[in-house]
């Protein structure tokens, strides 16, 4: 079974600052996707970010850019410029050959004016 | 709008009560699911169903029980409401035979059992 780890329950940044939270997998399958999913206070599951394991290029979205490390089965989320809207809570999650989402336990990253 | 739309957003029931939870997709998918969060915002997949068809059970009490009329539809029976289901349940779907499709959640339902 796969698991996802998440070490840090909240962080905190400044605004305007850059901000990286971790993520760590477990799997014994080759071709799977990776996701971050952010959760705001409205409760909404947004997808921020996907990398597929088969791509060595990192996936970058506008200020959202991820560092994937196969070999290491690590998988951050580096947000720049960070701005007061992207307080939240942030999940990493994994799926294989199974399609469901397998989540972390998130963090909750808090923007400080 | 294309979307995944739950209903109710809120619901507050006594223990011992059976409750519904409502869920449709308009985005053409194949594939929905039911996740829990609990109190901790931890997620946990409860039920996938592709095609109405169940292909996920996790360990989830038989009080639990999806059902799928159509493929645009996923509903969450909860039989004998208990405290510890006070939760919020979120519902997705994705589109089964593309690997990278991502899911796409509805807003949650978030369940008070008193």
């Amino acid at each position: 079974a796969q698991t996802v780890t998440q070490s840090q329950p909240e962080m905190s940044v400044q605004e305007a600052e850059t901000v990286t939270l971790s993520c760590t997998y477990d799997t014994s399958e080759n071709n799977y996707y990776l996701f971050w999913y952010k959760q705001p206070p409205s409760r909404q599951m947004i997808l921020v970010i996907r990398q597929e394991a088969y791509k060595q290029q990192n996936a970058t979205e506008n200020r959202f850019s991820v560092n994937f490390q196969k070999a290491a089965k690590s998988f951050s989320l580096k947000i720049s410029d960070s701005q007061l809207g992207d307080t939240a809570m942030y999940f990493c999650a994994f799926q294989g050959s199974a399609r469901q989402l397998t989540f972390g336990s998130g963090t909750q990253l808090t923007v400080l004016p | 709008d294309t979307a995944v739309s739950q209903t109710p957003k809120y619901l507050v029931t006594q223990m011992g009560n059976d409750k519904s939870i409502k869920c449709e997709q308009n985005l053409g998918h194949d594939t929905m699911y039911w996740y829990k969060q609990d109190s901790k915002k931890f997620l946990k997949i409860m039920f996938s169903y592709n095609n109405k068809e169940l292909i996920i059970n996790e360990t989830v009490p038989n009080r639990f029980s999806p059902k799928s009329p159509d493929k645009a539809h996923l509903n969450l029976h909860i039989n004998s409401l208990e405290l510890g289901d006070s939760a919020v349940y979120f519902c997705a779907s994705s589109q089964g035979d593309r690997t990278n499709s991502p899911l796409h959640f509805g807003n949650g339902t978030r369940l008070t059992v008193t």
